[in-house]
């Protein structure tokens, strides 16, 4: 079975700073995908960052970067420069290659970007 | 591109009445999901649809949560009774079933329900 552990309830940053959320996993599966999602005040589910289980790279896209560790099975975000409408819930999820490719999410971080 | 559709945007009833929600998937998505996402919490699947097929429904509660996807487009969920549990945002997302380890979900504003 499949886990998504996020530990931090909600973050502060500062403005213009950067802030790493994080997430740690644990599957069986040799083959897998690592997922940020950002859910704004709005509701709706933001595809931020994703990163395969063989990828030999950290995944990054744009002011988002994603700390691949698999060894220690974690996949922290990190967001550099941070903007007031960074503010908002980000969920990191995981979709095992293998049996159902639904996603399975994280419970949550709220970020909060202070000015 | 037109995202995913979802109706209504907010719903509220009383326990031990029926609510449906509809939801229409980025044209030409294959693959449909259900997720049920309650305060404070991340979301959790109820099911998934490959076309007009299910994938998967372990976790959808069978005895009053349904769901239907004819002709492999959109897409229905029903509860019938609602229990005050059921308070929830129910969010529909799609995919399009493309290089399975890069596919992402694409996901609607939600119905926010509330049961009175």
């Amino acid at each position: 079975a499949q886990k998504i552990t996020q530990t931090q309830p909600g973050m502060f940053v500062q403005e213009k700073e950067a802030v790493t959320l994080d997430c740690t996993y644990d599957t069986s599966d040799p083959s897998y995908g690592l997922f940020w999602y950002k859910q704004p005040s709005s509701g709706e589910m933001i595809f931020l960052i994703y990163q395969g289980s063989y990828d030999q790279q950290n995944a990054t896209e744009g002011r988002y970067s994603l700390n691949f560790q698999k060894a220690r099975k974690s996949a922290n975000l990190v967001i550099s420069a941070s903007q007031l409408g960074d503010s908002a819930m980000y969920f990191c999820a995981m979709r095992e290659d293998t049996g159902r490719r639904a996603l399975t999410f994280g419970s949550g971080t709220r970020l909060q970007v202070q000015p | 591109e037109a995202g995913v559709a979802q109706s209504p945007r907010y719903k509220i009833i009383e326990k031990r009445q029926s609510v449906a929600f509809w939801c229409n998937p980025i044209s030409g998505h294959a693959t449909l999901y259900w997720y049920q996402q309650i305060l404070g919490q991340g979301p959790k699947l109820l099911i998934q649809f490959q076309n007009n097929g299910v994938v998967d429904d372990s976790q959808l509660p069978k005895d009053r949560f349904s769901a239907e996807r004819l002709k492999g487009v959109d897409s229905t969920l029903k509860i019938q009774p609602a229990k005050l549990e059921d308070s929830a945002v129910y969010l529909c997302a799609s995919s399009a079933g493309g290089v399975l380890d890069k596919e992402k979900l694409f996901f609607g504003s939600g119905t926010q329900l509330s049961v009175l």
